[in-house]
């Protein structure tokens, strides 16, 4: 099994709306991402989870709520997002530890907020 | 300051031609080196990667050509079809953890039957 599950695929939500993303790994792999990615733009790192430790935020705005519940689970929490932050958010894992290995990224949950 | 730069923009190319995507890079700590292929509507996929101690990988009709010296890196596609049609993005990052890559641009590639 090489795959990412992301769920759902689709959602729109309001400014003032809470909702969460879901990613969800069976490969043992220890490091886990989100990405955003705009229209016709490279997918840009958010957060990085290793060995459940979030270990890097990249200056992501506090609307955003990362959360690793365990080694095979990567939640986002969304809370008051803006349109602008409408875009498709990706899920991705990987081995993790020394020695830089493949990347599997999920399907992606394609965000609109109105 | 963009850490990877990818050319061209876009590519039109003929199925059966070779469809050539660049790229440059300028932080020497980068020690690997993916390609990822996009289509609408999906994640990106791992197509090919490479490390700085080999200067081809060939896989299939795919190849990447690596030049350490002039930190430059190149996907090949041979005998292009019209279901390579996509974006194709290059990437780099560091001895840990393949995912906290750094992208370029991307390429949108279009193969006329």
């Amino acid at each position: 099994d090489t795959e990412v599950t992301q769920t759902p695929k689709h959602l729109v939500m309001g400014m003032t709306n809470k909702k969460s993303l879901k990613c969800e790994q069976h490969m043992g792999h220890r490091a886990m991402y989100w990405y955003k990615q705009k229209a016709k733009k490279p997918p840009e790192l958010m957060f990085v989870y290793s060995y459940e430790k979030l270990s890097i935020n990249e200056s992501v705005p506090s609307r955003f709520s990362p959360e690793c519940p365990n080694s095979s689970l990567l939640n986002l929490h969304l809370h008051a997002l803006q349109p602008e932050d409408s875009a498709l958010y990706l899920c991705a894992s990987s081995r993790g530890g020394q020695g830089a290995t493949e990347a599997f990224f999920g399907q992606g949950t394609r965000l609109t907020v109105v | 300051q963009q850490q990877v730069k990818q050319s061209p923009q876009s590519l039109i190319v003929q199925k059966g031609g070779i469809s050539i995507i660049n790229c440059a890079y300028e932080n020497t700590a980068f020690d690997y080196f993916p390609w990822y292929q996009q289509f609408p509507g999906k994640g990106p996929a791992l197509l090919i990667a490479i490390r700085p101690d080999v200067s081809e990988k060939k896989e299939g009709r795919f190849t990447i050509s690596f030049n350490k010296s002039a930190k430059q890196f190149s996907l090949h596609i041979m005998d292009s079809q019209p279901g390579d049609s996509a974006t194709y993005f290059c990437a780099a990052s560091k001895n840990t953890n393949a995912g906290k890559s750094t992208f370029g641009d991307g390429t949108t590639l279009t193969v006329k039957p």
